[in-house]
């Protein structure tokens, strides 16, 4: 089974503060994702990567930068948290292979920027 | 704008009967669409997927049904088991990009 694993469930931040999240996958998947979260709004991507120390911007990048060093970690950095990136963050991974579409999510963290 | 929409946010069903839960999309170049459950606090789970090739996919209690022409796809659970009481989110992709449009989710109730 494919496991993705993030570095906390709950964070409370202050505005201004430096945040990273980090996400491990275990299956030697190619391609990661950040996603967040928000009511009404669906799973926006903010940065996907395709391989180590490749990246994409989403569509909601700003304010925002990723790092990927390794295959299995890809770390979302909030360069200065502000109070409208409180949200629920989640991690996927998928397998860089033709007619594999299905990604694999992480539990989520869950920040609140105060 | 709203490439992929889940336009009822809850629904609620009695134990062994069918759920069926709707979503739409605009983009008709999406060609592979996907199905996830979430429960509360955790991440969001692969549930069953289809190409726009097909117009049916089956597996086990979980059939998703693909009409291209009114951009529509259905995923019906039968018989509904109040396991399945999850959030259940659409998703679209166009094969070979990494640009998935997520619905919003519906929220499903199953009720013993």
């Amino acid at each position: 089974d494919v496991k993705v694993t993030q570095s906390s469930r709950y964070l409370v931040k202050r505005t201004g503060e430096k945040v990273f999240l980090e996400c491990v996958q275990d299956m030697d998947h190619e391609n990661m994702f950040w996603y967040r979260q928000d009511p009404g709004l669906g799973l926006r991507l903010i940065y996907f990567s395709y391989d180590v120390k490749m990246k994409e911007k989403g569509d909601i990048p700003e304010g925002y930068s990723v790092s990927r060093e390794k295959k299995e970690r890809f770390s979302l950095i909030l360069e200065s948290a502000s109070t409208n990136q409180t949200s629920m963050y989640l991690c996927a991974s998928r397998a860089n292979t033709f007619g594999a579409y299905e990604q694999y999510f992480g539990p989520g963290t869950r920040l609140t920027v105060t | 704008d709203q490439q992929v929409k889940q336009n009822s946010p809850s629904l609620s069903v009695q134990e062994g009967r069918i759920s069926i839960l709707n979503c739409d999309y605009t983009n008709s170049m999406f060609d592979y669409f996907l199905w996830y459950k979430k429960y509360p606090a955790e991440g969001p789970t692969f549930l069953i997927s289809i190409s726009s090739i097909k117009d049916k996919n089956e597996d086990g209690r979980f059939t998703v049904f693909l009409n291209k022409s009114a951009k529509h796809l259905s995923l019906h659970i039968v018989p509904s088991q109040p396991g399945d009481s999850a959030v259940y989110f659409c998703a679209a992709v166009l094969s070979g990009t990494y640009k998935y449009i997520f619905g919003t989710g519906t929220r499903l109730k199953v009720l013993a």
